[in-house]
């Protein structure tokens, strides 16, 4: 069974251009989740998707945005890059059972680093 | 106060030594925790999870809960090299409804077993 994907692994950036990161979840998982990880801040959560719908959001500046499309695929965009956006971006799938949030945890991709310069 | 906490570490334990590792929680709702291990440039891989309170076995690893306390932790018996990681307590903010269902992740333990 595959398991997260995540494109690309790698991304150097220049402030003010926008980045695009792609998450496949793993099959049969309806709900996508993305994080930044920062050394100074740990894991923050970015949005959840759940059935191409914005399910929740965490504390973060309009300049992230993303989707979910009707094969669980998600992406997550940040626009106008500045140099604190410098980060893993992990994304995490999981199957909640209606009624039950995400109780069987998520499974991880490998994340995409980006770097802002 | 932080959603959740956790005591950055490292905690070094003798290899073969139980190691113990806690977490608190802000909010009371919460129904759902998780531990998960992330290695040096790696992501979070998820070891346990735990719902109800009281202890949850498996294998070498314990979780222990107390929704009173708002307390969680992690024991990891006969420890090992292998075990040296980060890890990262999760709590499900919601309420297992799915609208406001949200897992909000302490900053993380560095563990460090020496042999």
């Amino acid at each position: 069974k595959a398991g997260v994907t995540q494109t690309p692994r790698y991304l150097i950036k220049t402030r003010g251009q926008q980045v695009t990161l792609s998450c496949s979840p793993i099959s049969g998982h309806r709900s996508v989740s993305w994080y930044q990880q920062t050394p100074g801040q740990g894991l923050q959560f970015l949005f959840e998707y759940f059935s191409e719908t914005q399910r929740n959001k965490g504390n973060f500046p309009g300049r992230f945005s993303g989707r979910q499309f009707s094969n669980s695929r998600s992406e997550m965009n940040v626009s106008t890059l500045e140099l604190g956006d410098s980060a893993l971006y992990l994304c995490a799938s999981s199957w909640p059972s209606p009624g039950q949030g995400p109780l069987y945890g998520y499974t991880f991709g490998s994340g995409t680093r980006l770097t802002v310069v | 106060q932080k959603e959740v906490e956790q005591n950055s570490g490292p905690l070094s334990v003798p290899e073969g030594a139980i190691a113990s590792l806690n977490c608190t929680y802000s909010d009371r709702v919460s129904q759902s925790f998780f531990w998960y291990r992330q290695y040096s440039g790696k992501s979070p891989e998820l070891i346990m999870s735990i719902y109800s309170n009281g202890d949850k076995e498996d294998g070498r690893f314990t979780a222990q809960l107390n929704k009173a306390s708002q307390y969680v932790s992690l024991l990891i018996r006969d420890s090992q090299p292998s075990d040296s990681a980060t890890y990262l307590c999760a709590v499900n903010k919601g309420r297992g409804m799915n609208r406001d269902d949200k897992i909000i992740f302490g900053k993380g333990t560095r563990l460090h077993i020496l042999p």
